[in-house]
């Protein structure tokens, strides 16, 4: 049984740099039919994905358009994890935010996810 | 980006109906569609994937259907734990992006 338990600061001030991390048990962060996604909701914006990191014989990353100048999904293959930088937040920013792994057998498809992290940007 | 458009937005309905909820791309996505429930403070649960496969453990009354842009999810007897969001989510192509949501209410 694969979890995801995420970790991180509720409160970011806006111009600040927002981190969280996503800790796998069950599964390994660089499996070959895996890849490990940031996703948020909001009121205004509904579910939104922002990116994903996945190891295919070497690293790869992606990213949503919309956040691409401002984060980095790391892995970390000794802690067995993965993170979420999203820099220079602002209040739009405020949202839930949930780590996921993202299935690739037969389709892709989000079977597992963190329990999520509300962050919320403000002075 | 590929727009998921969700019918309807919200929908009331009583124990033991049964309901279908629509979803259509913006351009077509072949089967890959996954169908999510979320309830306040619960990460999302995935459903069906691949437009008409049951996620392991998803009681049978769900079921979904439909290829290239219109897709239905089906819940054939409502159940008092069924009351929830509804969301599609294409695996086409990134961004992966999600319809806005059917919130499901008790009539």
């Amino acid at each position: 049984q694969v979890q995801l338990q995420q970790s991180g600061p509720g409160l970011v001030k806006p111009s600040q740099t927002l981190s969280l991390t996503c800790v796998i048990s069950g599964d390994t962060v660089s499996s070959n039919s895996a890849a490990w996604s940031w996703i948020r909701q909001s009121p205004s914006r509904g579910l939104e994905w922002l990116g994903r990191t996945f190891y295919r014989s070497k690293w790869y990353n992606d990213y949503a358009v919309s956040v691409k100048s401002r984060i980095t999904i790391n892995p970390d293959t000794s802690k067995n994890q993965f993170s979420l930088q999203l820099n220079s937040v602002t209040p739009e920013d405020t949202a839930v935010y949930y780590c996921a792994r993202l299935e690739q057998l037969v389709g892709s498809y989000f079977d597992y996810w963190g329990q999520g992290t509300l962050v919320t940007v403000s002075s | 980006d590929i727009q998921m458009t969700q019918s309807p937005s919200s929908l009331s309905a009583s124990v033991g109906d049964r309901v279908t909820i629509t979803c259509r791309a913006s351009q077509s996505i072949s089967s890959y569609l996954n169908w999510y429930q979320h309830k306040p403070g619960k990460a999302p649960k995935l459903l069906i994937y691949a437009a008409s496969r049951l996620q392991s453990g998803v009681p049978s009354r769900f079921s979904g259907s439909g290829s290239g842009t219109d897709f239905t999810l089906t819940i054939s007897s409502l159940q008092p734990e069924d009351f929830a969001t509804y969301s599609c989510q294409q695996s086409h192509s990134t961004p992966y992006t999600f319809g806005q949501g059917t919130k499901l209410e008790i009539k």
